[in-house]
């Protein structure tokens, strides 16, 4: 139990476009999902806090217009990198509150290459 | 917020020996303290974690033990077999209404065959 996935799981796109990845709790409803980031050798770094039915909260030096979360189910959230940049290539991974208030369920995260 | 800062950052054991990765966190209100290990281009594992309503909590070669005055607590990986070798983090938060994890800058663990 507790699966999360998340789609694609690499993607290569062009400077200047938008990138979205969706991450879906499979068997668990997750009224609370996080997004992070992570660079390569780095650790991961909390992007936003998204909660079904309301405004995701985002870290301080996240730009809320650039990285768009939506959360408008109790199993799937959206992370959309608007007007990608070479610096947006990153590993992003979301994870998922599960049943029990303090564990989390990771996906497998999504490889972005802006080129 | 919190901080958890996370020693050593590379770490190089022979088969058979023990390894030990440190963390210290600043927020004495986080009690949920989780190790992942992540091997490249994976997501985190959850390997073992510990509430801070007890102080050391043990599964088979992996050992966790919490120090709530001091702020720090400590991953414990007996008689390492290469495939342990992996980055591993360490994480902090608060076990009620559903926190983010604040990870510590991460651990590589390699052990020499």
């Amino acid at each position: 139990g507790a699966v999360v996935s998340q789609h694609p799981s690499w993607v290569i796109c062009k400077s200047g476009t938008s990138v979205k990845i969706e991450c879906r709790s499979l068997d668990f409803q997750a009224t609370t999902m996080f997004w992070y980031r992570q660079f390569p050798k780095q650790s991961l770094m909390l992007m936003a806090t998204s909660n079904e039915g309301s405004k995701a909260t985002y870290e301080q030096g996240v730009e809320k217009d650039k990285f768009l979360i939506n959360h408008a189910s109790l199993t799937l959230s959206t992370l959309t990198v608007t007007s990608a940049h070479p610096e947006d290539s990153s590993f992003y991974i979301c994870s998922a509150g599960g049943p029990v208030s303090y564990e989390q369920y990771f996906g497998p995260g999504t490889r972005l290459t802006v080129t | 917020g919190e901080n958890v800062e996370q020693h050593p950052s590379t770490l190089s054991v022979q088969e058979g020996d023990s390894a030990v990765i440190k963390c210290t966190y600043s927020d004495s209100a986080s009690n949920y303290f989780p190790w992942y290990k992540q091997e490249l281009g994976k997501r985190p594992q959850l390997i073992i974690d510990i509430r801070s309503n007890v102080g050391e909590k043990k599964d088979q070669r992996i050992a966790v033990t919490l120090n709530k005055t001091a702020k720090h607590f400590s991953l414990h990986i007996t008689e390492t077999q290469p495939e342990d070798s992996a980055v591993y983090f360490c994480a902090a938060s608060v076990d009620t209404g559903r926190r983010a994890l604040t990870f510590g800058s991460g651990t590589r663990l390699q052990v020499q065959p």
